[in-house]
C-alpha cells in the first residue's frame, strides 16, 4: 500500500456522460498530480495541485477539470466523455511544490476508465 | 520542452542473466532523473533516482542506473534477472526546482525466460 487511494477502481460509463474520479494523498504531502496512461500516449500529465492551489498544467483537455480540498483530497471531474478517454488515471503525491521534494511522486493504484 | 526515449518497447532476457533498459533524455539543463517500475494492476513505485553527486546510483531490488552526461542517458541495469522482475518499467525526468510533473517515456516491458 504506497499511501496514495484511488476510488473508484474501474468505472464503465457511456459516451457523453460525466465521472469523478477521487485521490487522498499519502498523509504529510501536500501535492497531489493527475496522469493518464493510455497504450497509445503513454502516461502524460495532466494537473498538478499544491495546498488547494492549480500549480502546473500539462495537457489537460477543456473537458477536465480538477481540484484540491481543503483536506487535501483531489477529485478529476471528466466530462461529455469519449471513447478515446478510456485509460488508466493515476493520482501521485509529493511532499513539497517545487524542487526534487516535488519530483519523487508516491502512485496511487489508478482508476481504469472505460467509455462505451 | 523535455523528452524522454526508452529504446524497446519489450526486453527478454533469461532468468539469471544481466537486465539492462535503456533510456536516453533530451533537457535544456541538467534534470533529475528517474526510474519507476509498474507491475500489474497497480501504480508506479520508484526504483532508483539521479539528482547530483555521484553518477552511479543504486536503488530497490539490486537495480542501479549511470547517469552519462555525455551521451544524455540514464540506463538501467541489474545483473542478475528474477522471474520477479517481470514489470513495466519507466525512465523519467523532470526540471530541477520545476513544478511540471514528471515526463515519462513510454514504458519498457519487461520478459523473463525461465
Amino acid at each position: 500500500d504506497s499511501g496514495v487511494t484511488q476510488t473508484p477502481k474501474h468505472l464503465i460509463t457511456a459516451t457523453g456522460q460525466r465521472v469523478t474520479l477521487r485521490c487522498s494523498p499519502r498523509s504529510g504531502d501536500l501535492s497531489v498530480y493527475w496522469y493518464q496512461q493510455s497504450l497509445d500516449q503513454g502516461l502524460q500529465f495532466l494537473i498538478q495541485y499544491y495546498n488547494g492551489e492549480e500549480r502546473a498544467k500539462g495537457n489537460i483537455l477543456e473537458r477536465f477539470s480538477a481540484q484540491q480540498f481543503p483536506d487535501l483530497h483531489s477529485e478529476l471531474n471528466l466530462s461529455s466523455l469519449e471513447l478515446g478517454d478510456s485509460a488508466l488515471y493515476f493520482c501521485a503525491s509529493s511532499v513539497a511544490a517545487t524542487g526534487l521534494g516535488a519530483n519523487v511522486l508516491t502512485f496511487g493504484a489508478g482508476s481504469r476508465l472505460t467509455v462505451l | 520542452a523535455q523528452s524522454v526515449t526508452q529504446l524497446g518497447s519489450h526486453v527478454s532476457v533469461s532468468e539469471g542473466a544481466l537486465v539492462l533498459l535503456r533510456c536516453n533524455y533530451s533537457s535544456s539543463v541538467p534534470p533529475y532523473l528517474f526510474w519507476y517500475v509498474q507491475y500489474p494492476n497497480q501504480g508506479l513505485q520508484l526504483l532508483l533516482k539521479y539528482t547530483t553527486g555521484a553518477t552511479l546510483v543504486k536503488g530497490i531490488n539490486g537495480f542501479e542506473a549511470e547517469f552519462k552526461k555525455s551521451e544524455t542517458s540514464f540506463h538501467l541495469t541489474k545483473p542478475s534477472a528474477h522471474m520477479s522482475d517481470a514489470a513495466e518499467y519507466f525512465c523519467a525526468v523532470s526540471k530541477r526546482g520545476g513544478a511540471d510533473g514528471l515526463t515519462f517515456g513510454k514504458g519498457t516491458h519487461l520478459i523473463i525466460q525461465p
